[in-house]
């Protein structure tokens, strides 16, 4: 059974600070991992698709990085914004033709 | 674009009942995803369907059923009903499968209440 473990689980921050969270996964068998916001009753969006050892990818304030070999990504976010209040996904597959397995996810609050 | 669309949003049902949700894939997206979300658990993979076909299952038992229609919509159904069954239920389609490059997008879930 494939383990996705996000941390912290959860993290409250100042507005305008910047915070950063944890996506592991097993280090073997890496296909695609992905990065999800999901809003308090809105559906969950992708933020990031990433399968490349080394794979970079930004859009706006939110950037992601990833390390297949030791089986991590982060996510960071720079000044955090109340609007970035949500909860974050991240996805692990091990080859193209399995489902995606989630970790529960890392709850960001963001105070004014 | 139209985005994925499930219905319905709510539903109470008692133990015992069967239930069957139903989901609208983005046009032209092929593979519909479903998975359920409990208090405390991330999203736990149900099965997905890809041009009518089952093409994986999870780890549930055979009370929860799924397909596929050639139009691509889905529709999900579980049988004898539990208290435990009480969950949000999402379904994500994609054009090849979300397992691979492909994000998935995701409708607002079907939020099933037993009783």
């Amino acid at each position: 059974i494939l383990n996705v473990e996000q941390s912290p689980q959860s993290l409250h921050v100042q507005e305008g600070d910047s915070t950063n969270f944890t996506c592991s996964f097993p280090s073997s068998n890496f296909y695609a991992l992905h990065w999800y916001r999901w809003e308090t009753a809105k559906s969950p969006e992708a933020l990031f698709v990433m399968t490349l050892n080394g794979d970079e990818k930004k859009k706006g304030r939110i950037s992601a990085t990833l390390n297949t070999k030791e089986g991590y990504s982060y996510l960071y976010i720079k000044g955090s914004q109340p609007e970035d209040s949500a909860t974050y996904l991240c996805a692990f597959a091990n080859s193209g033709n399995t489902p995606l397995v989630f970790g529960k996810g890392t709850r960001l609050s963001v105070i004014a | 674009k139209a985005g994925v669309t499930q219905t319905p949003r709510y539903l109470i049902k008692t133990r015992g009942q069967q239930v069957t949700l139903s989901c609208s894939p983005i046009s032209g997206h092929r593979s519909v995803s479903w998975y359920q979300q409990t208090p405390g658990q991330g999203l736990q993979f149900l099965f997905e369907y890809f041009s009518e076909t089952q093409r994986n299952k999870g780890n549930f038992p055979g009370r929860f059923s799924g397909r596929q229609f050639s139009n691509s919509r889905s529709e999900m159904n579980v049988s004898t009903l539990e208290l435990g069954d009480s969950a949000l239920y999402l379904c994500a389609s994609s054009f090849i499968g979300v397992a691979g490059s492909s994000e998935a997008f995701f409708g607002q879930g079907t939020r099933l209440t037993v009783v």
